[in-house]
């Protein structure tokens, strides 16, 4: 069964705008990831959030956790065409295990 | 350090037979984890293993199974194959294990006739 689920599926931008995708969980986390895939590669590590984080920044890459609504937020900001991907938020499997439980992931494509 | 690395990259397999698929972790990383990717259902895991025993165990038939080596490297196998269990199996280490990042190798895309 999917932890989290991503809101939009599918986000089309064009270079240079901001991107946000949405994710939802279930239960309780210790920590809360995001990761990229392109095109039936491998994933990619994100960044990761605590529980008793807010907000985190890597680079062009924005992500807020808000643990009484069980939502996380991944905001990428001027998009750059090599940043079409899919993203996947993912939360541990069992508490205090580093195993996933992925949601559906969004699909963004950012147009030259 | 040398990333997650996957053998095969590809493989075309009929149903009924079976077939063992390798992961090599980073240097260093004790666990090791297996996940299953379908358009229809998505990312799903499939089973731990931390210092060659199995720690954590997804949801699947028994024909899926797997193991670890003392020198971490792990496979999984999968017996009796279906055309359901056509997939792109990714493995994944991670040093520690605990709420840690997952370091994922690129794949092996399994497809069944």
């Amino acid at each position: 069964s999917q932890q989290g689920e991503e809101d939009p599926q599918a986000l089309s931008i064009q270079e240079g705008e901001n991107a946000t995708m949405n994710c939802s969980y279930k239960t309780s986390i210790n920590n809360l990831q995001w990761y990229r895939q392109n095109s039936g590669r491998g994933l990619v590590h994100l960044i990761l959030i605590r529980s008793n984080e807010r907000e985190k920044h890597s680079g062009r890459l924005r992500v807020t956790l808000d643990t009484s609504k069980k939502s996380s937020s991944l905001l990428i900001t001027a998009s750059r065409a090599a940043d079409t991907a899919s993203y996947f938020c993912a939360t541990p499997t069992v508490k205090g295990y580093s195993t996933l439980t992925f949601g559906k992931g969004t699909m963004l494509l950012v147009s030259p | 350090k040398a990333g997650v690395t996957q053998t095969p990259r590809y493989l075309i397999k009929t149903r009924g037979q079976q077939v063992t698929l390798s992961c090599s972790p980073i240097s260093g990383h004790r666990s090791v984890s297996w996940y299953q990717q379908t358009p229809g259902q998505g990312l799903q895991f499939l089973f731990e293993y931390f210092s060659e025993t199995q720690r954590n165990k997804g949801n699947f038939p028994g024909r899926f199974s797997g193991r670890q080596f003392s020198n971490s490297r792990s496979e999984m196998n999968v017996s009796t194959l279906e055309l359901g269990d056509s997939a792109l199996y990714l493995c994944a280490s991670s040093s520690s294990g605990i709420d840690n990042e997952q370091f994922f190798g690129p794949g092996t895309r399994l497809t069944v006739l």
